[in-house]
């Protein structure tokens, strides 16, 4: 089945530590996007990138750090540098253009404490 | 950042009652404007992508419209049932392939 994956849905880490959550879709898709949720807020772009090895910063990037090597995987690192990590992480993916349609992964939950 | 505002942010309907409810996005360089649906547990899904003026899509009871001139676009449930609470998540492309999402409505469904 097609579809988009991140792992794990829930993520706990000590305060300092960086934490690399997972993302990976098979839909053959170029566009690939990580999303923040904070309760009361709206989706929040971090990154996303249109192509392989190719990324841009979102509207909140400080403190977080992607790759794109490979077309299907795109991992984003929380690194200690983010002041307030602890939220819902989504990841999205989507055929290139903003008339198409995103499809997203079940999210991972990340507790920093 | 674009503005894209939903209203009204939570809403709690009868069974078997209609509803609407409204998202609001600047009309300048309109390009497209997305619905997702968001249910507890689940991943967001999308329900319609519209990009013309007048446009009206229909997924099943869930309806859209789509003003671009005055910058809204309304969703209706008509006749709601459970299985029609969620979040749903309005969004316009801002920038270079990127989208501004709204805080999203969400609705409840009283048996």
């Amino acid at each position: 089945d097609g579809g988009i994956t991140q792992s794990p849905k829930y993520l706990f880490r000590k305060e300092g530590q960086n934490v690399t959550l997972s993302c990976e879709q098979n839909l053959n898709h170029d566009a690939m996007y990580w999303y923040r949720q904070d309760p009361g807020q709206g989706l929040r772009l971090i990154y996303y990138s249109q192509i392989v090895n190719d990324f841009q910063k979102g509207d909140i990037a400080e403190g977080y750090s992607v790759s794109r090597e490979k077309k299907e995987s795109f991992p984003l690192t929380v690194t200690s540098a983010q002041k307030n990590p602890t939220a819902f992480y989504l990841c999205a993916s989507s055929v290139q253009g903003l008339g198409y349609e995103q499809y997203f992964g079940p999210g991972t939950r990340l507790t920093v404490t | 950042i674009l503005n894209v505002e939903q209203s009204p942010q939570s809403l709690h309907v009868q069974e078997g009652d209609s509803t609407n409810f409204t998202c609001s996005f600047p009309s300048s360089n309109f390009y497209a404007l997305h619905w997702y649906r968001w249910e507890t547990a689940k991943s967001p899904e999308a329900l319609f992508v519209m990009t013309l003026n007048g446009d009206e899509k229909k997924k099943g009871r869930i309806s859209a419209t789509l003003n671009t001139k005055e910058g809204y676009s309304y969703l209706y449930i008509k006749g709601s049932q459970p299985e029609d609470s969620a979040t749903y998540l309005c969004a316009s492309p801002h920038g270079n392939n990127r989208l501004a999402f709204g805080k999203g409505n969400q609705v409840v469904v009283i048996p």
